[in-house]
């Protein structure tokens, strides 16, 4: 079952601008987390932000966590065409062990 | 460096066959994972281990079986392949709840 869904499905920027993709869930979680894939390509970890935890940073990436509304959010600053990928976040449930569900991704074009 | 193998990038088989997908690990990691990604459908967990012998279902273990014998070695098994088992499939690991270590991916096609 899909807990997490990302918005937008695509996003189309030029490179400098600011990328932000929202991600939101459905139970309650531990952590939520944000991967990146390149095409292709397998998906590489990028960061981990516990349920008691609102915001954190690393690097070019800022992610919030809004576990009222049951949302989180990834910005990625002065964007890179390097930075083109999909990016997906990713929820453990409660009840579901050492699972992670993700969602559908949002595949991000960074236009040089 | 840490890292997760998968046996084969790229592999075609025709239906009806037996495929196995291996899956290795060099960082002792207990949970183990397999999942496949669709266009439109995201990643679906199909199996996972959190151990030597262990194995639980996941959202979609229709038409597959694993193997986890030893610790760094997680296997997945299509007992006789269907078109629709087209995928693209990826194996991860993981210490708890933390960060998954991903795989490269094998592109399964099933003609």
């Amino acid at each position: 079952s899909q807990q997490g869904e990302e918005d937008p499905q695509a996003l189309s920027i030029q490179e400098g601008e600011n990328a932000t993709m929202n991600c939101s869930y459905k139970t309650s979680i531990n952590n939520l987390q944000w991967y990146r894939q390149n095409s292709g390509r397998g998906l590489v970890h990028l960061i981990l932000i516990r349920s008691n935890e609102r915001e954190k940073h690393s690097g070019r990436l800022r992610v919030t966590l809004d576990t009222s509304k049951k949302s989180s959010s990834l910005l990625i600053t002065a964007s890179r065409a390097a930075d083109t990928a999909s990016y997906f976040c990713a929820t453990d449930d409660n009840n579901a062990g050492n699972m992670l569900t993700f969602g559908g991704g949002t595949r991000l074009m960074v236009k040089p | 460096d840490v890292k997760v193998t998968q046996s084969s990038r790229y592999l075609v088989k025709r239906t009806g066959e037996k495929v196995f997908l291996e899956c290795v690990q060099d960082m002792d990691h207990e949970n183990m994972f397999w999942y496949r990604q669709d266009p439109g459908l995201g990643l679906r967990l199909i199996y996972f281990s959190y151990d030597v012998k262990m194995k639980e279902k996941g959202d979609i273990p229709e038409g597959y079986s694993v193997s986890r014998e030893k610790k760094e070695r997680f296997s997945l098994i299509l007992e006789s392949a269907s078109t629709n088992q087209t995928s693209m499939y990826l194996c991860a690991s993981s210490r708890g709840l933390g960060e998954q270590f991903f795989g490269p991916g094998t592109r399964l096609t099933v003609l």
